[in-house]
């Protein structure tokens, strides 16, 4: 069975500085992974994902997260965080020939100023 | 490019009654998955339709159903609704296998 862990619920930060939110997935098979936004009372929204190639993935907005199969990882960052970086994370994994998402328990990001 | 659309947004129900959510994916994707999040659970997964076919289905008791149509428009229902079943409903799509998911912006239900 798959599972992912995040095992920060919540990361307070300071404007301007580096963020890591961490994430652990286990599986017996190879995997696809993602990484989700989630602003108050809305859906979710992709980030990044990892289907293959690359193990460095990056998203439009300053973040990144790498594969790292050998410490089955998928760990997110970003050099400087804005306000507007204020949000919950979560880390998914799905597996070949599914679209089911296994989902973390998800990391509050807080920015402040 | 219209992303996926949930209806309602927010729904008030009480004890006992059913409710029907409904979900339009982005055109052109025939994927679409059902998940519930709840402040003590997270996210779970609910189920998984592909051309009108029930793909794959969670954890989760008989009152919980679904379907989808031709036109990839994808109905949940929850029977005899419980309080613990308050939660954000959340629907995606994928345009195909082991693609990126889409996700609307829920339906807040609240079961009083």
């Amino acid at each position: 069975a798959q599972s992912v862990t995040q095992l920060d619920s919540q990361v307070p930060v300071f404007e301007e500085a580096p963020v890591e939110l961490r994430c652990n997935y286990s599986s017996s098979v190879s995997v696809y992974l993602f990484w989700y936004v989630q602003y108050p009372n809305q859906g979710l929204q992709l980030l990044l994902k990892y289907l293959s190639g690359s193990t460095l993935v990056e998203s439009i907005n300053g973040f990144e997260a790498e594969f790292n199969k050998s410490q089955t990882s998928f760990h997110l960052r970003k050099p400087s965080v804005h306000i507007s970086d204020t949000a919950e994370y979560f880390c998914a994994v799905s597996r070949e020939n599914t679209d089911k998402l296994i989902f973390g328990t998800g990391t509050r990001l807080q920015v402040f100023p | 490019k219209a992303g996926v659309t949930q209806t309602p947004r927010y729904l008030i129900k009480t004890r006992g009654q059913q409710v029907t959510l409904s979900c339009s994916p982005i055109s052109g994707h025939r994927s679409v998955s059902w998940y519930q999040q709840t402040p003590g659970q997270g996210l779970q997964f609910l189920f998984e339709y592909f051309s009108e076919t029930q793909r794959n289905k969670g954890n989760f008791p008989g009152r919980f159903s679904g379907r989808q149509f031709s036109n990839s428009r994808s109905e949940m229902n929850v029977s005899t609704l419980e309080l613990g079943d308050s939660a954000l409903y959340l629907c995606a799509s994928t345009r195909d296998r082991n693609t990126e998911a889409f996700f609307g912006q829920g339906t807040r239900l609240t079961v009083v």
